[in-house]
């Protein structure tokens, strides 16, 4: 069965640090990967999403960057952590050509 | 463009009351519905779908059905109980779309009282 692996749990960095946040997926091959954020308030929020390795497409301008280096591997990284940054990030796969997607548990991030 | 709205929380309700959680949606051609829950520190799950006009998805009491005409999705469940409480997010799939394709709204936040 197909299982979604992200961490850390939380995190509490301070402002201008960098940030890798990781997520791999196993037991699919090539599957469409995503990067969200919840926000306090705001609903869940698309930053990135990825069809296939190396290819990354940006919801919206912002402090962050993602990269895919392996076909079950999605990264999210930051040069220099902003306060605006905090929130709880979510990391969720899909089957090419299908319709839903599968979330990991999230990593809770504190920028102070 | 697509877009999911629902909604706003929070939404306080009696142990075996009766929930209806509205959702509608903006999106072009035929799109795939989900409800999704997040329960309190976890990520998100699927909790129901329907793929086409008129399906209901159905799933631990919960029901949803696809309405194409009001373009809404809403969520019912006849008598919630206390382990209900939680985020439940409105989706939509829609092949073609520039946001990656899967939109959410902006969840709502069900807290039950015994």
């Amino acid at each position: 069965s197909q299982t979604i692996h992200q961490w850390p749990a939380t995190l509490v960095q301070p402002v201008g640090s960098p940030l890798s946040l990781e997520c791999t997926v196993e037991g699919t091959s090539n599957p469409n990967l995503y990067w969200y954020r919840q926000a306090a308030g705001r609903g869940l929020q698309l930053l990135f999403y990825s069809v296939g390795i190396g290819q990354i497409s940006s919801e919206v301008p912002q402090n962050l960057s993602a990269s895919r280096p392996q076909d079950r591997q999605f990264i999210l990284s930051s040069k220099k952590l902003l306060l605006s940054d905090s929130g709880f990030y979510l990391c969720a796969w899909g089957v090419q050509g299908g319709t839903e997607a599968f979330f990991g548990q999230g990593t809770r991030l504190t920028v102070v | 463009g697509n877009s999911v709205t629902q909604m706003e929380g929070p939404v306080t309700l009696s142990e075996e009351a009766f929930l209806t959680i509205n959702c509608t949606y903006t999106a072009t051609g035929y799109p795939s519905l989900f409800w999704y829950v997040q329960y309190p520190g976890e990520g998100l799950q699927l909790l129901l779908k329907a793929t086409k006009a008129d399906d209901k998805g159905s799933n631990k009491g919960f029901e949803a059905t696809y309405r194409k005409e009001t373009t809404s999705f809403h969520l019912e469940k006849g008598s919630v109980q206390v382990s209900d409480s939680a985020v439940y997010f409105c989706a939509l799939f829609n092949y073609g779309g520039s946001q990656g394709n899967l939109i959410f709204g902006k969840g709502t936040k069900l807290s039950v009282k015994p």
